[in-house]
């Protein structure tokens, strides 16, 4: 059974600060990753995609990869109550879209 | 930017009823997707379809049918609805990424 798997939080930050979300996936041959925030009541809004291991960066986000260990991450500087949501981390696995599994995700809190 | 409509934010039907959820994409791309997100146990697949015509079954099939007539929509069916269909429905489409729709409350009643 390929997995995703994210600390379900909740992740409390005070504003100003930066915020570590990390996910971890079980397929090897995952080939594309993609982190998701999803606010209450809301459908999920891509925010971030990596597809080679390093850094990849958008304005106060980052996400890292490490295909060796497995594992994606994403920060976020200068964190805003605005901020405050589920992020989901969807890996693509050895099999196209149809197959896109998603985290449960981590629900991320940021307190002025 | 990409756009995913669907039909309905809000629906309530009753047990038993035949449901349609429908779904709009002005991107042109063949791949789309409906999921049922529920509390604790996340996003799961119900159908996808790579083309028209073309659907492949998804994790939770079972209860649930689709359609796709046309590039552009794509529907899903609740042939009898029952309680445990309540959930939140989101429609997604992708080219190299993918894109949901706003989402349908569903309230089986």
């Amino acid at each position: 059974q390929k997995e995703v798997e994210q600390n379900s939080g909740p992740l409390s930050v005070p504003e100003g600060a930066i915020a570590s979300l990390n996910c971890t996936y079980s397929d090897r041959g995952s080939q594309s990753f993609f982190w998701y925030r999803q606010y209450s009541g809301k459908s999920p809004e891509l925010i971030m995609s990596i597809y080679s291991n390093g850094d990849k960066e958008d304005g106060r986000f980052t996400a890292q990869l490490n295909k060796a260990s497995q594992y994606v991450s994403l920060l976020i500087r200068d964190s805003q109550p605005s901020d405050s949501a589920t992020y989901l981390c969807a890996v693509i696995p050895s099999g196209g879209y149809n197959k896109l599994i998603f985290g449960a995700g981590t629900r991320l809190a940021v307190h002025p | 930017d990409v756009k995913v409509t669907q039909s309905s934010r809000y629906l309530v039907k009753r047990t038993g009823e035949k449901v349609f959820l429908e779904c709009v994409q002005d991107m042109d791309h063949e791949n789309m997707f409906w999921y049922r997100q529920d509390p604790g146990l996340g996003l799961r697949l119900i159908y996808f379809s790579y083309d028209v015509k073309m659907k492949e079954k998804g994790d939770i099939p079972e209860g649930y049918s689709v359609s796709r007539e046309k590039k552009e929509r794509f529907s899903l069916i609740l042939e009898s609805a029952s309680t445990n269909q309540t959930s939140m429905y989101l429609c997604a489409t992708a080219n190299e990424k993918l894109f949901f729709g706003s989402g349908t409350q569903l309230s089986v009643l």
